[in-house]
């Protein structure tokens, strides 16, 4: 099973700011099966960025993801209010899913 | 709308065995891959089962293997989630998901809460 350890567990940012979320794997990871979710309190995960940097439909563009192999990455390039949430990476392979155990940006 | 509703959710005894539902309408059901994704309080997420559009494969995380058994009524357009043997450890909000092509989870249910205790 691929294990993802997802950088810093908590992000204290101002809005405006740029956020850098990391997601290492402990093995190579297919780009193509490479997502990040965004999960606001009391709702459900929503999709952001797929195949490790194709934003989903309704992402902004301030949200991009990069990396390949075991090291990826999800910017936020201006922290929006509405941006303030716990991130997920997930990856997909093998007929399973695993996810990171989340990044939390929160406001300083 | 796409759109998923769960349900079935609840407290549970210990060894209890609840039927969770999730109820699919906007999209062509019977295309779609359905996972099952839980999140115990104050946790991270954790992916439980999947079923392929037909119904006829399905795999599931080591941690629920044997316990949990997933499978869906195309005419109902409805996935369910038969859960056995439950123990305090299971206790989460469980939602259900679409899977598209590219196996990611594009579309998800707000989920039910099954609580597991005596």
């Amino acid at each position: 099973e691929i294990v993802l350890t997802q950088s810093p567990g908590t992000l204290s940012l101002s809005p405006g700011d740029r956020a850098t979320l990391s997601c290492r794997a402990s093995q190579t990871v297919s780009t193509s099966y490479l997502a990040w979710y965004q999960q606001k309190p009391g709702q459900a995960p929503r999709l952001l960025i797929y195949g490790a940097s194709r934003r989903a439909t309704g992402t902004p563009d301030r949200f991009s993801g990069s990396g390949s192999g075991t090291d990826f990455t999800l910017t936020i390039s201006r922290l929006d209010p509405e941006d303030f949430a716990v991130y997920y990476c997930q990856q997909y392979g093998r007929s399973l899913w695993t996810f990171g155990q989340g990044t939390k940006v929160e406001i300083k | 709308e796409v759109q998923l509703l769960e349900s079935g959710g609840g407290l549970v005894q210990p060894g209890g065995s609840p039927r969770l539902s999730c109820a699919a309408s906007g999209f062509t059901f019977k295309n779609s891959a359905m996972s099952w994704v839980r999140q115990a309080p104050g946790k991270g997420l954790e992916w439980v089962a999947v079923i392929s559009g037909g119904g006829g494969s399905k795999d599931y995380a080591d941690s629920v293997k044997g316990r949990l058994d997933i499978s869906r009524d195309n005419s109902k357009n409805t996935l369910y989630l038969e859960m056995n043997s439950l123990r305090a450890e299971d206790t989460a909000v469980y939602f259900c998901a679409k899977v598209d092509r590219n196996y990611n989870m594009d579309v998800w249910g707000q989920g039910t809460t099954v609580t597991v205790s005596s």
